[in-house]
C-alpha cells in the first residue's frame, strides 16, 4: 500500500524568505509524485509533477520539488514566499496504470506573515 | 485552471435522508475520481469511472453510496441515507489518463445535522 507523510502540518514564514515543505513516501513500485495546493472554499490545483526524469522539477508560480529515491522524498521549496502563498498544500503519490488513484499526505497550512 | 464543474456547493440534510450531488468533467476526459475530504485534511478515494465504467470502489461506497456516470450527462454521487459522519467536502476529479494530473473541482461540502 502507498502512503504519504507530511510531517510539519503548520508552517510560518515571513513573506520575502524561502520555504520548504516536506513530504515522505512509501510506495513499493516507482510512484508519480504530487504536490496539490488548497486555497480557502476551492478545490486542489496541482504545482507540479514528478514521473520520471531530472529529480527536480519546476512548477507554477516559482515552485519547484526535489524526488529523492534513496530518501524516499519529494520536498517542495520555494526561494521567495508571497502572501497569496498562505493556502494548504498536499503531497500525494499515485501509481502508473488503470485504476490509479492518488493518496495524499494531511497537508501542510502555510502562513505567510508580513 | 480546472474545469471540473461541481455541483452543489454546499448541502445540508438531516440524518437518514439522501444526498446527491454532480459533477461535469474537463471536456475530453474520460477518467473520473471521487474523493472525500474530512475536516482533518484527510482524504479518502470513493469510486472511479473510465468513460460510464466503474473500475474501483471502496466497501463504503458499495454499501450507502452509488454513483455513476452516464454519456452526455453529468456524473453522481448519491449517499442513499445520510449519516453524521458523511459530512465532508466530496471531490470529484478528472484526467485524460490514468496516473495523468488530475484536475479538481471546488467540491460539495455535506453537513448532515
Amino acid at each position: 500500500a502507498q502512503s504519504v507523510t507530511q510531517p510539519d502540518a503548520r508552517v510560518t514564514v515571513s513573506e520575502g524568505a524561502s520555504l520548504q515543505l516536506r513530504c515522505k513516501y512509501s510506495y513499493s513500485a516507482t510512484p508519480y509524485l504530487f504536490w496539490y495546493v488548497q486555497y480557502p472554499r476551492q478545490g486542489l490545483q496541482m504545482l507540479l509533477k514528478y514521473y520520471s526524469g531530472d529529480p527536480v522539477v519546476q512548477g507554477v508560480n516559482g515552485f519547484e520539488a526535489e524526488f529523492s529515491k534513496s530518501d524516499s522524498s519529494f520536498h517542495l521549496r520555494k526561494a521567495s514566499v508571497h502572501w497569496s502563498d498562505s493556502a494548504v498544500y498536499f503531497c500525494a503519490v499515485s501509481a502508473k496504470g488503470t485504476g490509479s488513484k492518488l493518496s495524499f499526505g494531511k497537508g501542510a497550512k502555510l502562513t505567510v506573515s508580513p | 485552471n480546472s474545469k471540473v464543474i461541481q455541483t452543489p456547493r454546499y448541502l445540508v440534510k438531516g440524518q437518514g435522508q439522501k444526498a446527491k450531488m454532480r459533477c461535469i468533467p474537463e471536456k475530453g476526459h474520460p477518467v473520473v475520481f471521487w474523493y472525500q475530504q474530512n475536516k482533518n485534511n484527510e482524504f479518502k478515494f470513493l469510486i472511479n469511472f473510465q468513460n460510464q465504467e466503474v473500475l474501483q470502489q471502496i466497501d463504503m461506497t458499495e454499501k450507502r453510496f452509488s454513483a455513476e456516470c452516464p454519456s452526455n450527462s453529468p456524473c453522481s454521487l448519491e449517499i442513499q441515507s445520510s449519516e453524521a459522519g458523511d459530512s465532508a467536502l466530496y471531490l470529484c476529479a478528472s484526467s485524460l489518463d490514468w496516473g495523468d494530473e488530475q484536475y479538481f473541482g471546488p467540491g460539495t461540502r455535506l453537513t448532515v445535522l
